[in-house]
């Protein structure tokens, strides 16, 4: 059973630029959430997705957005990037809002 | 809205001592916990969860972790370190008025010394 994947791996982009992110749900699952992790800090909530819909936002900016497909894959996107957005962006999928199941991460440097 | 606070950002153990890593938290409503690991330059694991069912509960590698209410705490404890269990833990909450959105810790990163 594949768990949850993400692509790319890593990124390098520079200020202003435009980022997509892709994330793959584990097998079953309809929810995926999204999450920025800065260097030395705890996960940070950006939104989530369920039935093609975004559910709940945290504290991020209109900059970022995203989608999900029938297929529950989900895209974060990022526009306008800045400096402060360079992280580890990690994608979690879950049967409806249960426990979330993480993928490895996308590394995001923006420089 | 609901808050986790770990304390000690980095805990050293010898190989073979016991694991106690703190969580405390802050919810005004019931919780579900949760303990994640992380490696370096990995995702997350999920090391155990409680969801409102038994207090004490066991997770994967040996790990578990007890529910108190009264303390608002969900400490993570393992018998004996093993040289593997050098890694990041993140304790995180969440509640089901918000669709289980989960708020982390800053994280402890635990040093296991031979």
């Amino acid at each position: 059973d594949a768990g949850v994947t993400q692509s790319p791996t890593h990124l390098i982009k520079t200020r202003g630029q435009q980022v997509t992110l892709r994330c793959s749900p584990k097998s079953g699952h309809d929810t995926v959430s999204w999450y920025q992790q800065a260097l030395g800090q705890g996960p940070q909530f950006i939104f989530q997705y369920y039935e093609e819909e975004e559910r709940q936002r945290g504290n991020f900016p209109d900059r970022f957005s995203g989608h999900q497909f029938p297929n529950y894959s989900s895209e974060l996107n990022v526009n306008a990037l800045l400096l402060g957005d360079s992280a580890l962006y990690l994608c979690a999928s879950s049967l409806t809002p249960d426990t979330q199941y993480f993928g490895p991460g996308t590394r995001l440097t923006v420089l | 809205a609901q808050s986790v606070t770990q304390l000690g950002s980095h805990v050293s153990v010898s190989e073979g001592a016991l694991v106690l890593l703190r969580c405390n938290y802050s919810s005004s409503v019931p919780p579900y916990l949760f303990w994640y690991v992380q490696y370096p330059n990995q995702g997350l694991q999920l090391l155990l969860k409680y969801t409102s069912a038994a207090t004490l509960v066991k997770g994967i590698n040996g790990f578990e972790a007890e529910f108190k209410k009264s303390e608002t705490s969900f400490h993570l404890t393992k018998p004996s370190a093993h040289m593997s269990d050098a890694a990041e833990y993140f304790c995180a909450v969440s509640t089901s008025t918000g669709r289980r959105a989960l708020t982390f810790g800053s994280g402890t990163r635990l040093q296991v010394q031979p």
